[in-house]
């Protein structure tokens, strides 16, 4: 079974500390990871589609990388408005089915 | 500006009410999809549709309907027999199988 796992379930950063979340799959034929940024009552806002080992997406103070196994997703020099919830999401088939980790809070504190 | 319009941002249902969440799309996508989000869980896939008049289950469609009338269009109906309707509900979508999808704002459920 397709599997989503995200670590840490909560993160506390200072502005300016940088750190990295987690995201490990099991999924047989991974056609796409994706990550999100969601905040508190709003839809997901995409960030990132990862296809292939190696890859790497960048965007401001973020930047993704995938493995076979896992991706991160690297948060430098974090602001506060960097704080949000951020999921990731694999899908393995095409009909577009995703699955979803449940996510890796983050806190940027001033 | 495209994007994806879900009304009403807030429901409330009183017990044995069916209630109907909306999801509007002008990007021209052919897929569509609804999650619920539960407090501390990831989204979980109720329903999905490619395109129109056709529509599968997701992990969790007891308790739910669709149709799919209309390509922008992807109405939910949460019924009476969800015994536990109190979640976010998010409606996406996409334009093929290995792309991004792209969210509304979701619609909020509460038990009266």
């Amino acid at each position: 079974e397709d599997q989503v796992t995200q670590s840490p379930e909560a993160l506390r950063l200072q502005e300016g500390e940088s750190s990295s979340l987690n995201c490990s799959y099991t999924v047989s034929g991974l056609r796409g990871l994706f990550w999100y940024r969601q905040d508190p009552g709003k839809g997901p806002e995409f960030l990132f589609t990862l296809y292939s080992a190696g890859e790497e997406k960048e965007k401001e103070r973020l930047k993704a990388t995938l493995t076979k196994k896992e991706s991160f997703l690297h948060i430098t020099a974090p602001k506060p408005e960097d704080s949000a919830t951020y999921l990731c999401a694999v899908t393995a088939d095409s009909w577009g089915k995703f699955q979803f980790g449940a996510g890796t809070q983050v806190v940027v504190t001033p | 500006d495209g994007g994806i319009t879900q009304s009403p941002k807030y429901l409330f249902r009183k017990e044995g009410q069916n209630v109907t969440l909306s999801c509007e799309q002008n990007l021209n996508h052919d897929a569509m999809y609804w999650y619920r989000q539960d407090p501390g869980q990831g989204l979980r896939l109720i329903y999905y549709s490619q395109i129109v008049n056709d529509f599968q289950k997701g992990d969790i469609a007891e308790g739910y309907s669709v149709s799919r009338e209309k390509k922008e269009s992807f109405p939910l109906t949460v019924t009476s027999a969800q015994k536990n309707p109190t979640a976010f509900y998010l409606c996406a979508s996409t334009i093929g199988g290995d792309q991004p999808q792209h969210f509304g704002d979701g619609t909020r459920l509460s038990i009266l």
